[in-house]
């Protein structure tokens, strides 16, 4: 089973709302990733938890706050966006950080800010 | 810097072959990943090279050239579901996936 979930499918939001968006993967993978897709482009890093630790922050805006609650659960904070924000936002999760190991993609959440 | 070059575009008809090329310049290697991606959803794995040669997966192979820094996805007896884009990825010596832009593949009857 190579299953990465996501929630919600769609979110619109205000730029004052507050929100969050969910990844769970049961594989037991320990490296879990956030990523960031515009149209036609490819996806951009923004974080990676290995072992449940931030081990990168692509120089990430603030008002994107990101969460490992536990080695199944990843979460992205989201708060006071822009516009530009809007995006299709990928997790990935990949056996651990630090190896040649495929990540494996959940079907993301597609973001709009008003 | 880090380079992946990719064709912006290809067409080809159903039922035939196509060969999508991808050459990369990248600080460090530690392996190759296609990703097929539909249109509004995930990419999807498809293969992985870290060594030269032809890696076949039924209607796919990827090959694998580190000398000339370069690879191809071949996908044969084309499918109007193959319709999607193939997008290249090289691991450097971070271990971090470094993108190309994508190739939008369109199958014609």
């Amino acid at each position: 089973d190579t299953e990465v979930t996501q929630t919600p499918k769609h979110l619109v939001m205000g730029m004052t709302n507050k929100k969050s968006l969910k990844c769970e993967q049961h594989m037991g993978h320990r490296a879990m990733y956030w990523y960031k897709q515009k149209a036609k482009k490819p996806p951009e890093l923004m974080f990676v938890y290995s072992y449940e630790k931030l081990s990168i922050n692509e120089s990430v805006p603030s008002r994107f706050s990101p969460e490992c609650p536990n080695s199944s659960l990843l979460n992205l904070h989201l708060h006071a966006l822009q516009p530009e924000d809007s995006a299709l936002y990928l997790c990935a999760s990949s056996q651990q950080r630090g190896g040649a190991d495929t990540q494996y993609f959940g079907p993301g959440t597609r973001l709009t800010v008003l | 810097g880090q380079n992946i070059d990719q064709p912006t575009e290809m067409t080809a008809t159903e039922g035939a072959i196509v060969q999508i090329n991808c050459t990369y310049q990248t600080s460090g290697f530690n392996g190759l990943f296609w990703y097929q991606q539909h249109a509004g959803e995930a990419p999807t794995f498809l293969s992985y090279n870290v060594l030269d040669g032809l890696e076949e997966k039924g209607r796919f192979s990827s090959f694998l050239s580190r000398s000339k820094g370069y690879s191809y996805l071949l996908l044969k007896e084309l499918q109007m579901k193959d319709s999607a884009s193939y997008l290249c990825a090289v691991l450097d010596s971070n271990y971090q996936l470094i993108w190309g832009a994508g190739t939008k593949l369109i199958i014609k009857p």
